[in-house]
């Protein structure tokens, strides 16, 4: 069973969409982080949230931690052929080990 | 400075042989995991050390073993390879490991067992 379960597992959508991936959990984390990985790639740091109900954009991406830092939502704004990749939520809880997410495969069509 | 580096990228082995993976960490961090990734099953978390100590175990047969060294480098071996094995293992660097400590990914050794 995943700690972290992430929604959707696919998405395909048009360049100049909007989007929505989020990533649920039972479980408190004291930090979450948001991965970017390509293919044969490791996976890249976007973000940290660590303070329940913190949004932080970067660019065209919003990151939010939930209030009771279970759960987070990444929003694109405008998608680009650049953001495809799979999507990657990560817990921290005590003891320092991750919990990752089950992974959004996003794919932007030119 | 430079990232995490993972030796080799690829690799293939025969069922039955055994297997060193290597990873060397972002200078100055002292934590390092390793993670197995397959199209089925995700990311799954190997173990970490922190300062040459086991900290954590995910929960992985005894054929998965890890050690780290003085400069915090670590070596993840699997012995007996099944075809199981098969995928990228990844290893993640981190600073002091504190609870909000972030981690950051070598690009990963692509293992393929036959």
């Amino acid at each position: 069973t995943q700690l972290l379960e992430q929604s959707p597992q696919f998405l395909s959508i048009q360049e100049g969409e909007n989007l929505t991936v989020y990533c649920n959990s039972s479980s408190v984390f004291s930090s979450l982080q948001w991965y970017r990985q390509e293919p044969g790639e490791g996976p890249v740091l976007l973000v940290t949230v660590v303070t329940g109900g913190e949004v932080k954009k970067l660019k065209r991406l919003t990151f939010q931690f939930g209030d009771a830092r279970k759960d987070s939502s990444l929003h694109i704004t405008a998608a680009q052929p650049g953001d495809t990749g799979l999507y990657l939520c990560a817990g921290r809880r005590a003891g320092n080990q991750f919990y990752f997410g089950t992974g959004t495969s996003l794919t932007v069509i030119p | 400075k430079a990232g995490v580096t993972q030796t080799p990228r690829y690799l293939i082995k025969t069922r039955g042989q055994q297997v060193t993976l290597s990873c060397s960490p972002i200078s100055g961090h002292r934590s390092v995991s390793w993670y197995q990734q397959t199209p089925g099953q995700g990311l799954q978390f190997l173990f970490e050390y922190f300062s040459e100590t086991q900290r954590n175990k995910g929960n992985f047969p005894g054929r998965f073993s890890g050690r780290q060294f003085s400069n915090s480098r670590s070596e993840m071996n699997v012995s007996t390879l099944e075809l199981g094995d098969s995928a990228l293992y990844l290893c993640a660097s981190s600073a002091l490991g504190g609870t909000n400590t972030e981690a950051f990914f070598g690009q990963g050794t692509r293992l393929t067992v036959v």
